[in-house]
């Protein structure tokens, strides 16, 4: 089983819709990380948090908001979403700060599909 | 030219098969370098960090050839269970994030 929860597992919503994706982890890694993931392609990096602050935006829409509670926590909250923005999205933590060092521990994911 | 390139396949081998995965990258200050396994609708898992001086992990190699920039997955003896998407994974822009290539999906058939 993965030690990176996320929740919900499936989510269905319509364009004028507020919702939020959450991401646990208890491994006490310093990075978390939100990845976006279309059918057949790989995952794409939509944020990075480092020691609880925000270290990368990759450009993406303002319509995605994340947030880091704590260490153990975070955050997307998704608000006039596109129909193509359903994708999986996948949340993951590191033990380092630094992505390229060590290993990506993933959850398992929210599947997301707006209506 | 893309950042990390790979043949997505798929590669469909028999049982025992060896097969063997290249994955290049455009990046020549790249220093880390991974190899990653994604089963269907699942999440990614490392599979193997890619060492150097090359490395080995039961049934699985990798290597680095940082002259052609590429790495390479080797696999021996394919399983049922090897079946899986395999992604390469180049760390970009420093060691702060990573690029992860399209994915070399294998097919392992009784």
């Amino acid at each position: 089983d993965t030690e990176v929860t996320q929740t919900p597992k499936h989510l269905v919503m319509g364009m004028t819709n507020k919702k939020s994706l959450k991401c646990e982890q208890h491994m006490g890694h310093r990075a978390m990380y939100w990845y976006k993931q279309k059918a057949k392609k790989p995952p794409e990096l939509m944020f990075v948090y480092s020691y609880e602050k925000l270290s990368i935006n990759e450009s993406v829409p303002s319509r995605f908001s994340p947030e880091c509670p704590n260490s153990s926590l975070l955050n997307l909250h998704l608000h006039a979403l596109q129909p193509e923005d359903s994708a999986l999205y996948l949340c993951a933590s590191s033990q380092g700060e630094f992505a390229g060092v060590g290993e990506l521990f993933f959850g398992e994911g929210s599947r997301l599909t707006v209506l | 030219r893309k950042e990390v390139e790979q043949d997505p396949g798929p590669f469909n081998v028999p049982e025992g098969a060896t097969v063997a995965f290249n994955c290049t990258y455009s990046n020549s200050a790249s220093q880390s370098f991974f190899w990653y396994r994604q089963d269907c609708r699942k999440e990614p898992k490392l599979l193997m960090s890619v060492y150097s001086s090359g490395n080995e992990d039961g049934r699985f190699t990798a290597q680095l050839n940082r002259a052609s920039q590429y790495i390479s997955l080797l696999i021996r003896d394919s399983k049922l269970s090897d079946s899986a998407t395999y992604l390469c994974v180049v760390n970009s822009g420093g060691y702060q994030k990573v690029t992860f290539g399209t994915g070399t999906k294998l097919q392992v058939i009784p």
